[in-house]
């Protein structure tokens, strides 16, 4: 069957940084996706991998290797703002995302 | 110049009623989708439709229904509402159902969400 795991919530300090980690297992693949959804909105996008390697985008990165079925989402110079879930999604063969359940960051002072 | 929008925002119904959402969107995209995010937070994808047909039709209850006029527009009926239908309805969009050009990410954009909460 296809899967996505991720951890359910994580904390961290308001400046450190923090790694959020994803394993797949879909049927066929056509790219990884992560987004940012704050507690009664919509997710909004984040970054899409579909080579193996590191993106980054500012003060978030995303990471990928097809061969483990890992992603990985890493938040630098955290924010109070950054609390959030952050869902990993992979596409698989038929181009359909396939959700996890997202990671609650929680970001203390 | 909201990318996609749905109404309402909030809907508060009796079980057995029959209720309708709506979606647009602007953005000019080919393909929209029907997500339920349930009280575990799982996203899962309803219905999508490319270019006002059915692509994707998951196990999905009969009683619900989507219809698209057009690519823009995708609004899901609900008949004879049931209380494990509460949960937040998204609908979304994408430029098209395949990975394009190189560089292209195939983004979903999401609506607001509704929640509907069924009594």
């Amino acid at each position: 069957g296809q899967n996505i795991d991720q951890p359910t919530e994580m904390t961290a300090t308001e400046g450190a940084i923090v790694q959020i980690n994803c394993t797949y297992q879909t049927s066929g693949f056509n790219g990884l996706f992560w987004y940012q959804q704050h507690a009664g909105e919509a997710p909004t996008f984040l970054s899409y991998n579909v080579l193996d390697g590191l993106e980054e985008k500012g003060r978030f990165s995303s990471f990928l290797s097809r061969s483990k079925g890992y992603s990985y989402l890493l938040l630098k110079e955290l924010q109070m703002k950054d609390s959030a879930s952050y869902l990993c999604a992979a596409m698989d063969s038929n181009y359909q995302l396939i959700w996890g359940a997202g990671t609650k960051l929680i970001i203390k002072p | 110049d909201t990318a996609v929008s749905q109404t309402p925002k909030y809907l508060v119904t009796q079980m057995g009623n029959d209720k309708s959402i709506k979606c647009e969107q602007n953005l000019g995209h080919d393909t929209m989708y029907w997500y339920k995010q349930d009280s575990k937070k799982f996203l899962k994808i309803m219905f999508s439709y490319n270019n006002k047909e059915l692509i994707i039709n998951e196990t999905v209850p009969n009683r619900f229904s989507p219809k698209s006029p057009d690519k823009a527009h995708l609004n899901l009926h609900i008949n004879s509402l049931e209380l494990g239908d509460s949960a937040v309805y998204f609908c979304a969009s994408s430029p098209d159902v395949e990975p394009g050009l190189a560089g292209s990410t195939d983004t979903q954009y999401f609506g607001p969400g509704t929640r509907l909460t069924v009594l």
